[in-house]
């Protein structure tokens, strides 16, 4: 099956600091999507990118399709402590069809110290 | 707008024993998904309903987890009997259909399971 590598696993930051995750596949999506889970929630949609190449921003976060269709990243500026939880990539395969099927990474556990 | 609910928040049972959790998606919203979050992973796609009908179950569990959506709207998810390992949070999400592009999942608290 699908197999999406992200990267950190986790990240210990300073409030202020700029933070930046990846996330890579060993297949072509279709798209890209980056969600954020706080503890005893669902994860909820961050940005969500369609075209290879495109580069979006929601607020402090600018994600990217890479031109391959097998990565893409998350930067987000200037943390702040309500920025902390897990950060997941997920992504749809290139023939989705009506089965809009979406593979998940392992996530990144981002802290941010005040 | 109201989101999707799930219910129970939280269940402890021992192995081998059944356990049923209950999703009600967002009004209007036509697919329904179901999926495993082991701690520490990402969530994983179990069964995918849209309206009445299951379009993808591949990642499903079939001997001991069975899900229905009987009225195309509230969905259950059943194990039995159940595993170690089956310990994890069951996340539902639904979304609207719109073919030819990605329609955006929104997804409840989940169920957090402790199988002992």
């Amino acid at each position: 099956g699908q197999q999406l590598n992200q990267s950190p696993q986790s990240m210990f930051i300073q409030e202020g600091e700029d933070v930046s995750m990846n996330c890579t596949s060993s297949s072509i999506f279709n798209t890209w999507l980056w969600y954020k889970q706080d503890p005893g929630e669902g994860p909820v949609l961050l940005i969500a990118l369609y075209k290879a190449g495109e580069l979006t921003s929601n607020g402090r976060l600018t994600a990217q399709f890479g031109t391959t269709r097998k990565d893409s990243f998350l930067n987000i500026s200037a943390s702040i402590p309500s920025d902390v939880g897990i950060y997941f990539c997920a992504g749809q395969p290139i023939s989705g069809g009506s089965n809009y099927k979406l593979t998940f990474g392992k996530g990144t556990l981002l802290t941010v110290n005040p | 707008e109201a989101g999707v609910a799930q219910s129970p928040r939280y269940k402890i049972i021992e192995k081998r024993q059944s356990v049923a959790f209950w999703c009600n998606p967002i009004s209007g919203h036509a697919t329904l998904y179901w999926y495993q979050q082991i701690l520490g992973q990402g969530p994983k796609l179990l069964i995918q309903f849209q309206n009445n009908g299951v379009v993808d179950d591949s990642q499903l569990p079939k001997d001991r987890f069975s899900a229905e959506r009987l009225k195309g709207v509230d969905s259950t998810l059943k194990i039995q009997p159940a595993k170690l390992e089956d310990s994890a949070v069951y996340l539902c999400a639904s979304s609207y259909v719109r073919l030819g592009t990605y329609n955006e999942q929104f997804f409840g608290p989940g169920t957090r399971l402790t199988v002992l």
